[in-house]
């Protein structure tokens, strides 16, 4: 398998759950990142790992808390979320950070709160 | 304050009518700008890197240019398949290296 693989694919949750998003890439890249997606708004960046430490928190609630076991997986625990949290979420990855590479996207986690 | 902006919004083309993207950004120190495809339900997909004014890339019905201020994406004689979500994105030298989205322009290519 290559690319940057996301599960699952969608999910609905209440917002007193607890759910993990899972993000898997084969690329052989140091660098992961977590971006939320809503309608017709740029890309928000969430948090950055480079060698699986984490360098980057752009100001998110606590209720999403990021981990990153090793250089080729990243997941997303996420509870209590709000109605306002339903949108897609993207995993990346890139060669390094810092490095003027682009970034490889996974197709995302479609994430409903009911 | 470092801002990326793409117009318009939403683009509609009959096929084979040739038109122009626009990227627009304000950054401290351009370390690339990258474009990318969006198809509905899928994530981004790499299309270009741009690193310098005066620099182009091509890649089949698209050509991307660059200058000190801005980007553009042309698509030439366009196709239904062309149909999608464009993403421009500028990583600036300030802010950690931080990789800046614009929000996208929408096309639609009617056959």
């Amino acid at each position: 398998e290559t690319g940057v693989t996301q599960t699952p694919r969608h999910l609905v949750m209440g917002m007193t759950n607890k759910k993990s998003l899972k993000c898997e890439q084969h690329l052989g890249h140091n660098a992961m990142y977590w971006y939320k997606q809503s309608a017709k708004k740029p890309l928000e960046l969430m948090f950055v790992y480079s060698l699986e430490e984490r360098v980057e928190n752009n100001s998110v609630p606590s209720r999403f808390s990021p981990e990153c076991p090793n250089s080729s997986h990243l997941f997303l625990h996420l509870h209590t979320l709000q109605p306002e949290d339903s949108a897609l979420y993207l995993c990346a990855s890139s060669q390094d950070h810092g490095s003027n590479q682009p970034q490889h996207f996974g197709d995302g986690t479609r994430l409903s709160i009911l | 304050e470092d801002q990326v902006t793409q117009s318009p919004e939403a683009l509609r083309l009959q096929e084979g009518e040739s038109s122009s993207l626009n990227c627009s950004y304000t950054v401290s120190g351009l370390r690339g700008l990258f474009w990318y495809r969006q198809d509905p339900g899928k994530g981004p997909e790499f299309l270009f890197t741009l690193y310098s004014a005066g620099e182009e890339k091509e890649k089949e019905r698209l050509k991307a240019t660059l200058t000190k201020k801005e980007s553009f994406l042309h698509i030439t004689a366009p196709k239904p398949e062309d149909s999608a979500t464009y993403l421009c994105a500028v990583q600036a030298q300030t802010g950690g290296f931080k990789t800046i989205f614009g929000a996208g322009t929408r096309l639609f290519v009617k056959a």
